[in-house]
């Protein structure tokens, strides 16, 4: 059980697209899910927190506007990287929960390059 | 700031126990101590938790002291799949951000 898949698993796109990544709770409905981002060779960074039907809240130094979050489910939110540029390359990796005491279950993260 | 202290690496022959040990001196009364591990390109996978009391499940033990400043995380018969990087996190319960640290890069030695 506590299965989170995520869409697609890696992506490589041009510079000045935009990327929409995927999370779904496949068995159970996430009331929570938090978008991470992590660099080679660096640990997860928390970028977002959304619950379903309402706004995300970003961790300081997270532009909101370029990391457009929709949770609009309780199955599914997506992340979508706006205008990304090489410095946007990274691992995104997102993960849910279905009440606040139990464990985060993380996808398998999306690898995004950006030439 | 980083809340819990881990060795940066450890070796394990396979077959033998692994115990990852975490340092959490400034723990509080209601934090829960989390471990998950990280195999290379993945997600991170949740492993175990605890408040006070010793926990096991199918995958590991958890082990924490009477005083809470510390915990070792038992893995009972390693094997070469267990190679990954192990995280003990500290968090309450209803606290929304899991703050992963640097962990322990564990390598399973054949």
């Amino acid at each position: 059980g506590a299965v989170v898949s995520q869409h697609p698993s890696w992506v490589i796109c041009k510079s000045g697209t935009s990327v929409k990544i995927e999370c779904r709770s496949l068995d159970f409905q996430a009331t929570t899910m938090f978008w991470y981002r992590q660099f080679p060779k660096q640990s997860l960074m928390l970028m977002a927190t959304s619950n379903e039907g309402s706004k995300a809240t970003y961790e300081q130094g997270v532009e909101k506007d370029k990391f457009l979050i929709n949770h609009a489910s309780l199955t599914l939110s997506t992340l979508t990287v706006t205008s990304a540029h090489p410095e946007d390359s990274s691992f995104y990796i997102c993960s849910a929960r279905d009440q606040s005491n139990q464990p985060q279950h993380f996808g398998d993260g999306t690898r995004l390059s950006i030439l | 700031d980083a809340k819990t202290t881990q060795p940066t690496s450890m070796d394990c022959a396979e077959g033998r126990a692994a115990n990852l040990p975490c340092n959490h001196s400034t723990i509080s009364g209601n934090e829960y101590v989390y471990w998950y591990r990280q195999i290379h390109s993945q997600g991170p996978q949740y492993i175990i938790h605890g408040l006070k009391n010793n926990e096991t499940n199918e995958m590991a033990s958890l082990i924490i002291t009477e005083d809470r400043k510390s915990s070792t995380l038992i893995l009972p018969h390693a094997t070469l799949r267990d190679t990954a990087v192990y995280y003990c996190i500290l968090t309450n319960f209803g606290n929304e951000k899991l703050t992963f640290g640097t962990g322990t890069r564990l390598t399973i030695i054949p």
